[in-house]
C-alpha cells in the first residue's frame, strides 16, 4: 500500500516562494505517477499537474504554468511541489496524489499553505 | 478545458434514502469519469473508476452509471457515515478536472 507523507504547513509572504514535499513509502517513486492537487478554503479541487514516470515529463495546468515546478529526487523517493510568485489567491490545502490512469487512489494528508502579508 | 457541471450543490436526506448526484461533462467524455468523496479535514478518496466500477473496499451501497456526457452517482441507502462532499472528475483530457462538489448532509 502506497503512503504518501507531506511536509508541514507553510506561512508566506505575497511574492515568495513555497516547496511542499511528498515523501513516498511502500513503493518506490520510480513505479508511481504523482500529481498535485489543490484546494482553497471552502473550495473545490484543483489540479496542478503530474509527472509521467515513463517518460519524466511534467505537465502543468495552463493556469500555473511560468510559476509551477514539479520535481523529484528517486533517492529519498520524494516528489516536491514548488509554486512562485505567490498571492492570497494561493492559500489553498495542496495534496499529493498517485494517478493510476487518470485515477487519484492515494492522497497525502494535504499541507495547508497561507499566503499573507 | 472539458467543465464538470454537478448537481445539485448540496443535499439534504434522511438515514435509509436513495440519493443520487449528477455530473455533466461540456463534452464526449466516453467513461472516463471517477467519483470521490470527501469528508470534512481529510483527503479525498475514490469510490467509482471508469464512471461504474467501485474501487476495492467500497460499500455496495456506492454506484455509477454513465457515458458520454452524463452520469450519475447513487448512494443506494444512506448512512451516517456517508456524509461528505462528493466530487466527479474526468480524465478524457487534460486539465483534469473535477465537478464542484455536492456536500450531503442528513436531514
Amino acid at each position: 500500500q502506497v503512503q504518501l507523507v507531506q511536509s508541514g504547513a507553510e506561512v508566506k509572504k505575497p511574492g515568495a516562494s513555497v516547496k511542499v514535499s511528498c515523501k513516498v513509502s511502500g513503493h518506490t517513486l520510480t513505479e508511481l505517477s504523482i500529481h498535485w492537487v489543490r484546494q482553497a478554503p471552502g473550495k473545490g479541487l484543483e489540479w496542478m499537474g503530474g509527472i509521467d514516470p515513463e517518460t519524466a515529463k511534467t505537465t502543468y495546468a495552463q493556469r500555473f504554468e511560468g510559476r509551477l515546478i514539479m520535481t523529484e529526487d528517486t533517492s529519498t523517493d520524494t516528489a516536491y511541489m514548488e509554486l512562485s510568485s505567490l498571492t492570497s489567491e494561493d492559500t489553498a490545502i495542496y495534496y499529493c496524489t498517485t494517478n493510476q490512469i487518470g485515477m487519484f487512489d492515494s492522497w497525502g494528508l494535504g499541507t495547508l499553505v497561507i499566503v499573507s502579508s | 478545458d472539458i467543465q464538470m457541471t454537478q448537481s445539485p450543490s448540496s443535499l439534504s436526506a434522511s438515514v435509509g434514502d436513495r440519493v443520487t448526484i449528477t455530473c455533466q461533462a461540456s463534452q464526449d467524455i466516453s467513461n472516463f469519469l471517477n467519483w470521490y468523496q470527501q469528508k470534512p479535514g481529510k483527503a479525498p478518496k475514490i469510490l467509482i473508476y471508469d464512471a461504474s466500477n467501485l474501487d476495492t473496499g467500497v460499500p455496495s451501497r456506492f454506484s455509477g452509471s454513465g457515458s458520454g456526457t452524463d452520469f450519475t452517482f447513487t448512494i443506494s441507502s444512506l448512512q451516517p457515515e456517508d456524509i461528505a462532499t462528493y466530487y466527479c472528475q474526468q480524465y478524457d483530457n487534460l486539465p483534469y478536472t473535477f465537478g464542484l462538489g455536492t456536500k450531503l448532509e442528513i436531514k
